[in-house]
């Protein structure tokens, strides 16, 4: 069974729509990461989150992690082209800073 | 340098053959992660250096892998008699390793080496 949950799978959003992505864990998560990997590309860093109740923004892109520190929403406001992508939700679960990653959302952006 | 550099961006190899991957982390950095992406986005942890040293190699499937991290050089991850299994994409990632704790130290990928065995 996978450690992080990541909902959903696949999204198709028309452009100009917000959109949240999930990210789900049974254990404490001692840091949450979100990153965006372009297809056939690498991994490109957004944001971190460490403190329960902790929520960043950057441009359009906003997440947050909640109070127990298990669950993390990435929200996308007015959708564009450019968020095109996949996004994975990675964390430190056992404190190694090794990290385990959700199976990705896949987001389609239609003109 | 400012990003994560790997090489090469494609390698294959017939199974059995050997193949080396190469890393060089960002400067200044002090750990470096390597991970195995397979199908369907699935990553796996495989080791991790804090500079030259093992610090975690967990994942590590030791009968036919080995990765070392030796001053002045670039890191690299080593597959002997590669296997079908062994195609993947492999991500190198380093951290600057800052004293706030598990969770506070933010990794930052290279652009990956996609391994091919036929």
């Amino acid at each position: 069974s996978q450690e992080l949950e990541q909902s959903p799978q696949s999204l198709i959003v028309q452009e100009g729509k917000n959109l949240t992505i999930n990210c789900t864990s049974s254990k404490t998560l001692y840091g949450l990461y979100w990153y965006k990997q372009k297809y056939g590309e690498g991994l490109i860093f957004l944001m971190m989150l460490q403190k329960g109740g902790e929520e960043k923004s950057h441009e359009k892109i906003t997440a947050k992690l909640d109070e127990k520190k298990q669950q993390s929403s990435l929200h996308i406001t007015a959708s564009q082209p450019s968020h095109a992508g996949i996004y994975l939700c990675g964390a430190d679960i056992g404190g190694a800073q090794k990290l385990v990653f959700g199976q990705g959302t896949r987001l389609t952006i239609n003109p | 340098g400012e990003e994560v550099a790997q090489t090469p961006k494609h390698l294959v190899r017939g199974e059995g053959q050997k193949a080396k991957l190469y890393c060089a982390p960002i400067k200044g950095h002090s750990y470096v992660f390597w991970y195995q992406q397979v199908l369907k986005n699935e990553f796996k942890f495989l080791i991790s250096f804090q500079n030259e040293n093992v610090f975690d190699e967990t994942g590590m499937p030791k009968e036919r892998f080995s990765a070392k991290c030796l001053p002045n050089s670039p890191c690299s991850l080593e597959i002997q008699a590669t296997k079908l299994e062994d195609s993947a994409v492999y991500f190198c990632a380093s951290s600057p390793g800052l004293a706030g704790g598990p969770g506070t130290d933010t990794q930052y990928f290279g652009p990956g080496t996609r391994l091919t065995v036929l």
